[in-house]
Parts: structure tokens; C-alpha cells; sequence
């Protein structure tokens, strides 16, 4: 079961980007890693997913090395409504059941 | 979230009682998942299911049943709720073809174990 480590939190202000780390040191071939995003009394909601190099959509963008070891989601110039907890997850599309969810990153984006 | 939906969104109830929760699922997808979420452990899975009739232990199943006789409908119970189950739960589904963590979630039952 591959675990994931995530800062517990992070500040930022308006307008600035903001980059989230996450160290997946026992990942496996298969796996992929994917984001997920959730503001209070909301469910998680699933904001990007990649597998290797960059993978960039309307939202943000996910960067990941050679290595796979780790993984950094890129928010480009935040707003106030950004301010959530984002979680890293990996996993194989397989074994989706086997997901670790951790307890994510708090994201406080200040004006 | 569109096409799933969780009932009650909150409820209060004395330990020892049975809790049944119910999530609703208008998508036609095939795997349905239960969560919980407390304060510093993220979310955990409890139960999932790959079909009617089909369901497996997730990480923290202890004290937790689930069934699932309709595509649309998976029911967690708690059949003697206890205080450390109070928490946020929540369902979540992903389609037939399971992307990795491609699942949406519903927006959670908070529940209170007195």
C-alpha cells in the first residue's frame, strides 16, 4: 500500500501560485497519482491525475520527476476560494480499493 | 454532487442503537465505496462494492456491515453504534472501468454517537 507525505499545511496569498509537494517513496509501476481537493462539509472532488512528466488541465498542473518519488500539484494564482485541503493520492487502476487517503494539506490563501 | 446523494445528512443517536446510512447513486456505476473521516486520518475506507451482492472490507471494517441488493444503493450499518463511530462518512463511486482514484463523492452524513 503505498503511503503518501504532504505538508499538513501551507499560506499563501491572492494571486500567487502555489506548489504542493507530496513524497511517495514506495510507489509502485502501476500506480498513478492523482489529486483530490475538499472544502469544508464538501466531499473530496478529484482535481487532476498523471502518471509521469506533466500533466496540466483548466485547473491546475501536476509535475512529476523521473523517479516518480514524489509529486507536486501546482495551483496557478490562487484565489481565496482555493483555500481547501488537497490530498495526494497513489494508487494502481486495479486496486483502486486500496487507496491512502492521508490527511492531505491545508491550503490557507489569504487577500 | 450530482447523481449521488447520501441520507441523512446528519444524525444524532444514543450508543448501542443500529444506524443505518444510505447512499444513492444515479451514475449506473458499478463500484460503491464507504468512508469515514476524522480529524487527523484523512479519509478511510470502510466497505466497498464491485457489484450487487458484492462487497469487501476496507481498512477500518470493524463494527461495520454493508449491503448492496441494487446497483444504485449501498447501505452502511452500524448495528451497535459506539462513540468512537461518530464521525463524517462518506459514499463514493467510480465507473466500470476504475481510473486510479477517479471516484466521486457525495456530500457525507455526519454522525453522532451520544
Amino acid at each position: 500500500l503505498a503511503k503518501t507525505t504532504q505538508p499538513i499545511s501551507m499560506d499563501s496569498y491572492e494571486g500567487q501560485e502555489v506548489n504542493i509537494t507530496c513524497s511517495h517513496n514506495n510507489i509502485a509501476t502501476n500506480d498513478y497519482i492523482t489529486w483530490y481537493q475538499q472544502f469544508p462539509s464538501q466531499g473530496p472532488r478529484f482535481i487532476i491525475q498523471g502518471y509521469k512528466t506533466k500533466v496540466t488541465n483548466e485547473v491546475a498542473s501536476l509535475f512529476i520527476p523521473a523517479d516518480r518519488k514524489s509529486s507536486t500539484l501546482s495551483l496557478p494564482r490562487v484565489s481565496l476560494s482555493d483555500t481547501a485541503v488537497y490530498y495526494c493520492l497513489v494508487g494502481s487502476l486495479y486496486n483502486f480499493n486500496k487507496f491512502y487517503f492521508g490527511s492531505g494539506t491545508k491550503l490557507n490563501v489569504k487577500p | 454532487d450530482a447523481g449521488i446523494t447520501q441520507s441523512p445528512r446528519h444524525k444524532v443517536t444514543e450508543t448501542g442503537t443500529p444506524v443505518t446510512l444510505r447512499c444513492h447513486q444515479t451514475e449506473n456505476h458499478r463500484y460503491m465505496y464507504w468512508y469515514r473521516q476524522d480529524p487527523g486520518h484523512g479519509l478511510r475506507l470502510i466497505h466497498y462494492s464491485y457489484g450487487v451482492k458484492d462487497t469487501d472490507k476496507g481498512e477500518v471494517s470493524d463494527g461495520y456491515s454493508v449491503s448492496r441488493s441494487k446497483t444504485e444503493d449501498f447501505l452502511l450499518t452500524l448495528e451497535s453504534a459506539t462513540s468512537s463511530q461518530t464521525s463524517v462518512y462518506f459514499c463514493a463511486i467510480s465507473p466500470l472501468l476504475p481510473r486510479a482514484g477517479g471516484y466521486t463523492f457525495g456530500s457525507g452524513t455526519r454522525l453522532t454517537v451520544v
